[in-house]
């Protein structure tokens, strides 16, 4: 019953290799959210759908590609991973009108 | 750019204490703050969200606090409890409720 799932959990590849993590909720809500988690902990805003549409890009290279198949998935494609492309990936969700974010519980990626 | 930092970065105590966890930010036009939970190998858990109009939000032992016109925000626990360690994220919705985390406290509370 978990309510924003991301698939997989840990994801080891090579450098030039292309991946992608999987996002989807159960919660009925239209605003999704991909972040970014550095080896500082440092946590950092990637991406913002609305009912599949895209409402924020901060500034994340092209090789970044989110896709929204339906409100209730977004997938992030990473094209010709590189080393500093390691981190922790996050997941949320957002219930509109109260503001809180509903996270996933995190897809740490390392490049090799 | 709104910049937001947490103090300190980490914090040891025993189990019982009260502790006060601190973030300020240098943007003072937010529509709400918002203090998380981080435990290891899992997501963000929302603990308390503060909207701009508001003052403070309580929930069980913890209480946080927000006063826009000096940047700061306080997190107090009451009673801590060993349950409790884990990293505590301030957060700032500056608008289209995208979230600016500062880096967190690493709590650890000691049997």
């Amino acid at each position: 019953d978990t309510a924003v799932s991301q698939t997989p959990k840990y994801l080891v590849t090579q450098m030039g290799n292309d991946k992608s993590i999987k996002c989807e909720q159960n919660l009925g809500h239209d605003t999704m959210y991909w972040y970014k988690q550095d080896s500082k902990k440092f946590l950092k805003i990637m991406f913002s759908y609305n009912n599949k549409e895209l409402i924020i890009n901060e500034t994340v290279p092209n090789r970044f590609s989110p896709k929204s198949p339906d409100k209730a998935h977004l997938n992030l494609h990473i094209n010709s991973l590189e080393l500093g492309d390691s981190a922790v990936y996050f997941c949320a969700s957002l219930l509109a009108g109260v503001n809180i974010q509903y996270f996933g519980a995190g897809t740490r990626l390392s490049v090799l | 750019k709104q910049e937001v930092t947490q103090i300190p970065a980490a914090l040891s105590v025993p189990e019982g204490e009260n502790l006060v966890l601190n973030c300020s930010f240098t943007d003072s036009a937010i529509y709400n703050l918002q203090w998380f939970r981080q435990d290891p190998g899992k997501g963000l858990t929302s603990l308390l969200l503060i909207q701009s109009s508001q003052r403070e939000q309580t929930s069980g032992r913890l209480n946080a606090s927000l006063d826009k016109s000096s940047g700061r925000s306080t997190l107090y626990i009451a009673a801590s409890q060993p349950g409790d360690s884990a990293t505590y994220l301030c957060a700032l919705d500056s608008g289209y409720s995208t979230l600016t985390f500062g880096k967190g406290t690493m709590l650890l509370v000691s049997p």
